[in-house]
């Protein structure tokens, strides 16, 4: 049961335009969630999170939005640069220290 | 200091060497965790201590064997691996649970 999904394997989008990476999830008990950005043999780096008690929280060129009804949420990346270019995660810790995962989006950033 | 280091960055070993992946933070953390990734798939989690006592063993099969010696370091040792367990072993801390955490930049681990 993916309790966290990312439906989207893959998006590719032209350099200053925006990127918009989606989430779902199905447990209505998460009330935190994170981004996390992960280029080819690193650890993944985070990137923004957000609380339920938000529906929008923004850094820099990055902002993370909330539709609780929805169980949706989403990273909007403007303007997209190449150096963007990533797979990106989005979670939620699930109790005891666990982080649940989404599958990953893996973003390309064309110049 | 921001950051959590992992040694060594690249590990190859027969399936009956020994071996062990080190991870290292400095940030006073009091979680850490190992995670295991194959190549474009989310994290997976393996063990997770807190205060230096493991707290979440995700049923991960005994020839991998966690170690905390303090607050600052995590170990894991290997032992009889097989070819599947090759993947990106990532380390990563986090003040408390429900907090965001740190990777390190991981062991690529291959098993032959």
């Amino acid at each position: 049961d993916q309790q966290v999904k990312q439906n989207s394997p893959s998006l590719s989008v032209q350099e200053g335009r925006i990127s918009i990476l989606n989430c779902d999830y199905t447990n209505s008990m998460f009330d935190y969630f994170l981004w996390y950005k992960k280029y080819p043999a690193e650890g993944p780096t985070f990137l923004i999170s957000i609380s339920s008690i938000k529906d929008k929280n923004e850094d820099g060129r990055f902002t993370v939005f909330l539709n609780k009804s929805a169980k949706h949420l989403s990273l909007h990346i403007v303007p997209s640069q190449p150096g963007d270019s990533a797979v990106y995660f989005c979670a939620a810790p699930s109790g005891g220290g666990k982080l649940i995962f989404g599958q990953g989006t893996e973003l390309s950033v064309k110049p | 200091d921001t950051e959590v280091t992992q040694t060594p960055k690249h590990l190859v070993m027969g399936m009956t060497n020994k071996k062990s992946l080190k991870c290292e933070q400095h940030m006073g953390h009091r979680a850490m965790y190992w995670y295991k990734q194959k190549a474009k798939k989310p994290p997976e989690l393996m063990f997770v201590y807190s205060y230096e006592k493991l707290s979440i063993n995700e049923s991960v099969p005994s020839r991998f064997s966690p170690e905390c010696p303090n607050s600052s370091l995590l170990n894991l040792h290997l032992h009889a691996l097989q070819p599947e367990d090759s993947a990106l072993y990532l380390c990563a801390s986090s003040q408390d649970f429900y907090e965001k955490l740190f990777f390190g930049s991981g062991t690529q681990l291959s098993v032959l």
